[in-house]
């Protein structure tokens, strides 16, 4: 177990219509990362969250939005979903540089987004 | 070009046999740190070792070991005495800059190891 935690673990739903994906990063964690994986693009970086603010972008649509809150949870907004957004999402934590020399990345168990 | 590079889709390995799984990457960065991630069938991505590059020494986790040779940008991964466990897919990947600006990792395309009993 990481100690990342991310709901929901599935989520089924339809062409057209908006998801919030949710991720509590390691205590004491101020970085949270998004990730997506499919099988034509494989994992690639979303957004960067550092304690409540837009850190680096990566690869994210338009139709995407994310943000950290006071307690450091993160959310992952998809909205407008086509079948092409169908994946496994990803959130990751790491510490603050002071205590943590590599930044290891700490990635929670994923929601599998299937859109129909 | 490619900024990790993992050129073995899919390796066979007997149990309790090691194994090295290939990574190659490109960089003009002076700091930076690379990561083997692993990945079951389940799908959670499990960290398995880390190597910075300003590092002299490979870097070991229990079984696991970093082989990095930095002139050849390369940063193999060892597992010894392979485990039936063992079987999932490797990715390799980059965070490029000083760790203390926590910048996002690359990953590569990822090695599917099979143990075989």
């Amino acid at each position: 177990d990481s100690g990342v935690t991310q709901t929901p673990k599935h989520l089924i739903t339809a062409t057209g219509q908006r998801v919030t994906l949710r991720c509590s990063p390691r205590s004491g964690d101020l970085s949270v990362y998004w990730y997506q994986q499919s099988l034509d693009q494989g994992l690639q970086f979303l957004i960067q969250y550092y304690n409540g603010e837009e850190r680096a972008k990566g690869n994210i649509l338009e139709r995407f939005s994310a943000q950290q809150f006071p307690d450091l949870h993160s959310e992952l907004n998809l909205s407008s979903l086509e079948l092409g957004d169908s994946a496994l999402y990803f959130c990751a934590s790491s510490g603050p540089s002071v205590t943590s020399g590599t930044d290891t990345q700490y990635f929670g168990p994923g929601t599998r987004l299937t859109v129909l | 070009a490619q900024k990790i590079t993992q050129t073995q889709p899919g390796m066979f390995v007997q149990e309790k046999e090691a194994v090295t799984l290939d990574c190659t990457y490109d960089t003009s960065d002076q700091s930076y740190g690379l990561f083997w991630y692993k990945q079951p069938s389940s799908g959670e991505m499990i960290f398995l070792i880390y190597q910075g590059s300003y590092d002299e020494q490979n870097a070991t986790e229990g079984r696991y070991s970093l082989n990095f040779q930095k002139a050849r940008k390369s940063a193999n991964l060892v597992i010894s005495a392979s485990q039936l466990g063992d079987s999932a897919m490797y990715f390799c990947a980059m965070r490029e800059g000083f760790s203390g600006s926590a910048r996002q990792l690359t990953f590569g395309s990822g090695t599917q190891l099979t143990v075989l009993p």
